[in-house]
């Protein structure tokens, strides 16, 4: 089946840690995003991607990386310089820019 | 900038009725869309309106867009509880290549 996953569905953080949050699709989706959803809130752009090896930031880029060296995976890294990292993290894609955004089933991150 | 406004943020209504959800934009844009959201869950496209006028539906949900007013409309017939959830609507920036969501609209339909 096409689809988008993610991995974990559930990640606890230590502080001071780096965490990757995996992103993959089979979807053949050219364009790749990631956004963060705190509690009663709506989505936030961290970063995206239109093609292999190009991305960039989106609203609220400070303390997270991302690497896209396949069509298939954007993978998230939060680093320890993100200082409020627990929200519910989801991943994107779409054929391109203008087209609809199909969704993953989101990573829950806690920080301890 | 672009801002995308939606009303009411929560509503909580009785089965079988109707009611309409608003989505404000603030700069000239083709795309609108509206996804749900149920509680823990992710995001699923429901709606893709693409020109003035345009009008889709599914069910009970019936989304219309207005490029005029910078205005789409979720209408919601005859309320049932499984459709109790959160309601985004997002809007294409046009001069890049984001989408930008509003806040959400809680729906609480009860029984």
């Amino acid at each position: 089946d096409g689809g988008i996953t993610q991995s974990p569905k559930y990640l606890f953080r230590k502080e001071g840690q780096n965490v990757t949050l995996s992103c993959e699709q089979n979807l053949n989706h050219d364009a790749m995003y990631w956004y963060r959803q705190d509690p009663g809130q709506g989505l936030r752009l961290i970063y995206y991607s239109q093609i292999v090896n190009d991305f960039q930031k989106g609203d609220i880029a400070e303390g997270y990386s991302v690497s896209r060296e396949k069509k298939e995976s954007f993978p998230l890294t939060v680093t320890s310089a993100q200082k409020n990292p627990t929200a519910f993290y989801l991943c994107a894609s779409s054929f391109s820019p203008q087209w609809t955004q199909y969704f993953g089933p989101g990573t829950r991150l806690t920080v301890l | 900038e672009l801002k995308v406004e939606q009303n009411p943020l929560f509503l909580s209504m009785q089965e079988g009725k109707n009611y309409t959800i608003y989505c404000n934009y603030s700069t000239t844009s083709d795309r609108l869309y509206w996804y749900r959201q149920d509680p823990g869950k992710s995001l699923e496209s429901l709606f893709v309106l693409l020109s003035n006028g345009a009008v889709k539906q599914e069910g009970r949900l019936m989304a219309s867009l207005d490029t005029k007013a910078r205005l789409s409309t979720l209408h919601i017939t005859a309320a049932v509880h499984d459709l109790s959830a959160t309601y985004f609507c997002a809007v294409d920036g046009n001069r890049d290549d984001k989408i930008i969501f509003g806040k959400g609209t809680r729906l609480h339909i009860l029984p």
